[in-house]
């Protein structure tokens, strides 16, 4: 299989402070890593691809310094939203390819933050 | 830069009956790989079927099939004997050289009984 577990499912936190959203791989090694944000009724908008090991790769127009992303390990990538605002609340999804296989990724179940 | 198109942002499809959702697709690349993604409510996102740009031959997954016109640049989903739990949202993507996936803006399909 290709599992992705994501945690927390949902989280609420008030504004200023930070929150940290994990994505793991539990049954496969994975290079690369990709998150995304995703507004109600709209598609997934790539935030970042993150490499093991290396700094991650954010798209034009997202704040590397407030969406803080780590892949430290072959199976963890996190996403830390720094100084949370009511704008950030969205849904976070986020997905791993297997290591050598540049073809599908595999999805966690997505967070939904709400900030309060 | 790579860019996905769905021009149906909602289809409705009586159950057991055939619907095809439309993609397409804009590439310079010629080594490519496609995709349908569903999400249900749940919204966690599920492949439904793969499609390589160096087959010829149209990927096929039970239900699914999916139409691939490389020269066009189209990708359509067909769903035969559709279920009531087909209804999600579907959504086409690319991948290349750049690794990294690229969605469409996304269908809604409706199953009627």
């Amino acid at each position: 299989g290709a599992v992705v577990s994501q945690h927390p499912s949902w989280v609420i936190c008030k504004s200023g402070t930070s929150v940290k959203i994990e994505c793991r791989s539990l049954d496969f090694q994975a290079t690369t890593m990709f998150w995304y944000r995703q507004f109600p009724k709209q598609s997934l908008m790539l935030m970042a691809t993150s490499n093991e090991g290396s700094k991650a790769t954010y798209e034009q127009g997202v704040e590397k310094d407030k969406f803080l992303i780590n892949h430290a390990s072959l199976t963890l990538s996190t996403l830390t939203v720094t100084s949370a605002h009511p704008e950030d609340s969205s849904f976070y999804i986020c997905s791993a390819r297997k290591r050598r296989q540049n073809t599908e990724a595999f999805f966690g179940q997505g967070t939904r933050l709400t900030v309060v | 830069a790579q860019t996905v198109t769905q021009s149906q942002p909602e289809m409705s499809v009586q159950e057991a009956e055939t619907v095809t959702l439309s993609c397409t697709y804009d590439t310079s690349e010629s080594d490519y790989y496609l995709f349908w993604y569903k999400q249900p409510p749940s919204r966690q996102m599920i492949l439904v079927i793969r499609q390589e740009a160096y087959k010829q031959q149209n990927a096929t997954e039970n239900r699914f099939s999916v139409n691939f016109q490389k020269a066009a640049k189209s990708f359509s989903l067909k769903i035969s004997d559709s279920q009531l739990g087909d209804a999600a949202m579907y959504f086409c993507a690319y991948t290349g050289t750049a690794s990294k996936l690229t969605f469409g803006t996304g269908t809604r399909l409706q199953v009627t009984l």
